[in-house]
């Protein structure tokens, strides 16, 4: 089955430690995006990939890193700089260029004590 | 400055009649829109889309409507059904370079039996 798996579904890592966030897709897009999810703020564009070994911010980027070293992977390390980092984490993928749907991973809820 | 506008929270309907989902968008150059559904703890899933070229396009119980002159956007689903409860998020893209989503806030949606 094609599909974008994100791993794990709940985290939990203690406050100053940096944690990442495994995205792997098999739909041999392009695009693959980084979202976070907050109450009553919608989805909220942390970084995005539209190739291989190339990605840009989003509007929320800082406090965050991206690799894209493989086209089916776009993990996200969420580092000690993020003021707020408790959050659910949604990660997509698209064909690319052009207007196109984007495929969503089942989030993963991470959660900073 | 939020591009995309969902000025309703909520919108509760009774079983078997219309609703109409609204998102409102600040950026004249989106040109591709799309619509969402969301459970709690789980990824969107794409209901629907619209290019700008068009003002209208229907899947099954599903239509959405585009008004480029006012920048709005609706989602009409007929007849309501209880499995239709969910949060519906409207986005809006510019197809081309980037491709990247920005998203609405979130209407939650409560279809009563």
């Amino acid at each position: 089955d094609g599909g974008i798996t994100q791993s794990p579904k709940y985290l939990f890592r203690k406050e100053g430690q940096n944690v990442t966030l495994s995205c792997e897709q098999n739909l041999n897009h392009d695009a693959m995006y980084w979202y976070r999810q907050d109450p009553g703020q919608g989805l909220r564009l942390i970084y995005y990939s539209q190739i291989v070994n190339d990605f840009q911010k989003g509007d929320i980027a800082e406090g965050y890193s991206v690799s894209r070293e493989k086209k089916e992977s776009f993990p996200l390390t969420v580092t000690s700089a993020q003021k707020n980092p408790t959050a659910f984490y949604l990660c997509a993928s698209s064909i690319g260029f052009g207007g196109a749907e984007a495929f969503f991973g089942q989030g993963t809820r991470l959660t900073v004590v | 400055d939020q591009q995309v506008k969902q000025n309703s929270p909520s919108l509760s309907v009774q079983e078997g009649r219309i609703s109409i989902l609204n998102c409102d968008y600040t950026n004249s150059m989106f040109d591709y829109f799309l619509w969402y559904k969301k459970y709690p703890a789980e990824g969107p899933t794409f209901l629907i889309s619209i290019s700008s070229i068009k003002d209208k396009n229907e899947d099954g119980r599903f239509t959405v409507f585009l008004n480029k002159s006012a920048k709005h956007l609706s989602l009409h689903i007929v007849p309501s059904q209880p499995g239709d409860s969910a949060v519906y998020f409207c986005a809006a893209s510019v197809s081309g370079a980037t491709n990247k989503l920005i998203f609405g806030t979130g209407t939650l949606l409560a279809v009563q039996p």
